[in-house]
C-alpha cells in the first residue's frame, strides 16, 4: 500500500525558514517523479514544486522559485522541501505526491499546515 | 505557462441530477487532462486521467471528455458523496502540472 507521510509543518514568523518532509512507502520510491501541492486557506490547489526520480531534476513554480528548495534521499525514501523567506501568502496546507506518469498525481499525503505569521 | 480554467465556479445540483464542469487550457494539451475530487479537510482523490480514462475504483457514472484546449467532467446522476470540489489539470508540461480554480458542487 502506497503511503506517504508529511511532517515539518508549524508557525513560522515572515522572514523565516522551514523544512517539509515527506516519507514514503509501499513504492519503488526512486523510480518516481514527486511534488509538493499547496492549498492556502480556502482557495484551490497550487502545484508548487517537483523532482524526478533518479536524478534529481528540479521544477518550481514561480511564486516560490528562489526561495524553495526541492530535494530528495532515495535511500531513506524521503521527500523535502526547505522554505526560505516566507510570507504571509505562503500560509497553506503543503501536501506531497507521487507522480503517476503523465497521469498525474496518483498518491497524495494528508498534508501538513504551514503558518506564516508575526 | 499553461492557465487552466474551470466554470462554473460553484453550482447547485439534486441528488439524480447530471452534472457538467468545463475545464479550458491557454493552449492546446491533447488528452493530457486530469480530475481530482477534494472534499472539506482531505486531500484530494484522482479520479481521471488522460481526459477520459477513470481512475481505478472510481464509479462509473463518472466520465471526462474533450482534447485540445476544452474539456469536461460529467456526473451522471449525482449522489450525496459526490459533493465536494472538483479540480481538473493539465499535465502537458514536463512535471509542472498546473490546476484549475476548482468548481465547488453543492447541494440544492
Amino acid at each position: 500500500e502506497v503511503q506517504l507521510l508529511e511532517s515539518g509543518g508549524g508557525l513560522v514568523q515572515p522572514g523565516g525558514s522551514l523544512r517539509l518532509s515527506c516519507a514514503a512507502s509501499g513504492f519503488t520510491f526512486s523510480s518516481y517523479a514527486m511534488t509538493w501541492v499547496r492549498q492556502a486557506p480556502g482557495k484551490g490547489l497550487e502545484w508548487v514544486s517537483a523532482v524526478t526520480g533518479s536524478d534529481g531534476i528540479t521544477y518550481y513554480a514561480d511564486s516560490v522559485k528562489g526561495r524553495f528548495t526541492i530535494s530528495r534521499d532515495n535511500s531513506k525514501n524521503t521527500l523535502y522541501l526547505q522554505m526560505n523567506s516566507l510570507r504571509v501568502e505562503d500560509t497553506a496546507v503543503y501536501y506531497c505526491a507521487k507522480y503517476g506518469g503523465v497521469a498525474g498525481f496518483d498518491y497524495w499525503g494528508q498534508g501538513t499546515l504551514v503558518t506564516v505569521s508575526s | 505557462d499553461i492557465q487552466m480554467t474551470q466554470s462554473p465556479s460553484s453550482l447547485s445540483a439534486s441528488v439524480g441530477d447530471r452534472v457538467t464542469i468545463t475545464c479550458r487550457a491557454s493552449q492546446s494539451i491533447g488528452t493530457y487532462l486530469n480530475w481530482y475530487q477534494q472534499k472539506p479537510g482531505k486531500a484530494p482523490k484522482f479520479l481521471i486521467y488522460a481526459a477520459s480514462t477513470l481512475q481505478s475504483g472510481v464509479p462509473s457514472r463518472f466520465s471526462g471528455g474533450g482534447s485540445g484546449t476544452d474539456f469536461t467532467l460529467t456526473i451522471s446522476s449525482l449522489q450525496r458523496e459526490d459533493f465536494a470540489t472538483y479540480y481538473c489539470q493539465q499535465s502537458y508540461s514536463t512535471l509542472m502540472y498546473t490546476f484549475g480554480q476548482g468548481t465547488k458542487v453543492e447541494i440544492k
